[in-house]
């Protein structure tokens, strides 16, 4: 059971150059998530989408669109990357009802912009 | 808005001896709280949750956490640390559905 994947594990970006973070899960989860994590900062959501069809904006959107592809896929992409978007970008995926299903991670992209 | 602050970076225990990790919370009405843990280079795993009931509860691991309304705290604790229990711990509270705040973490190191 692979649960949440992301790709890729690591990249470096130069500053103005755009990519898009992939992610999937397998979980069959109605809601998926896109965090970051910084040091000293801890983990500050970006995007959510709470089911196939709807995406909404975190704490730190700016900079960043998403797509909730299907169910399963739910991408972040960088249109224009500046350093202080280097970070570690985590991916996650819930049933809606946190008690029945708390967050599953993916082991994250290290992304560095130059 | 909720809130999370966890006021120490770092901690270092010796193999064997307990531990407690302190986790204050800021939110209005009764709060979901969680524990994860994160291990280098991976992602974040839960080790336990408090939604409502009874104020200790139990998660993996040998870990375990109490909700103290009163003080708006969620420490986490566990009797006898292992040296695989080296890890970043994060606490993090909702007040319902997933979208969690976390605090900023907390190192620890456990000397052999």
């Amino acid at each position: 059971n692979a649960g949440v994947t992301q790709t890729p594990k690591f990249q470096v970006l130069k500053t103005g150059q755009s990519m898009t973070l992939q992610c999937a899960q397998d979980m069959n989860h109605n809601s998926m998530y896109w965090y970051r994590q910084d040091p000293g900062m801890g983990l500050r959501l970006i995007y959510y989408s709470a089911s196939e069809g709807t995406t909404d904006k975190g704490e730190v959107p700016n900079g960043y669109n998403v797509s909730r592809l299907n169910k399963r896929e739910f991408s972040l992409r960088l249109e224009s990357a500046a350093p202080s978007q280097t970070s570690v970008y985590f991916c996650a995926s819930s049933d809606r009802d946190p008690n029945n299903s708390p967050l599953h991670f993916g082991n994250g992209t290290r992304l560095t912009v130059t | 808005a909720q809130s999370v602050t966890q006021p120490d970076i770092h901690i270092t225990v010796s193999e064997g001896a307990s531990l407690e990790l302190r986790c204050n919370y800021s939110y209005g009405a009764t709060p979901y709280l969680f524990w994860y843990v994160q291990s280098p280079g991976q992602g974040l795993q839960l080790l336990l949750k408090y939604f409502s009931g009874d104020t200790l509860v139990q998660g993996i691991k040998g870990f375990e956490a109490e909700f103290k309304r009163s003080q708006s705290s969620f420490n986490l604790r566990k009797p006898s640390v292992h040296w695989s229990d080296a890890a970043e711990y994060f606490c993090a509270v909702t007040g319902g559905g997933n979208k969690l705040t976390f605090g900023t973490g907390t190192q620890l190191k456990v000397e052999l």
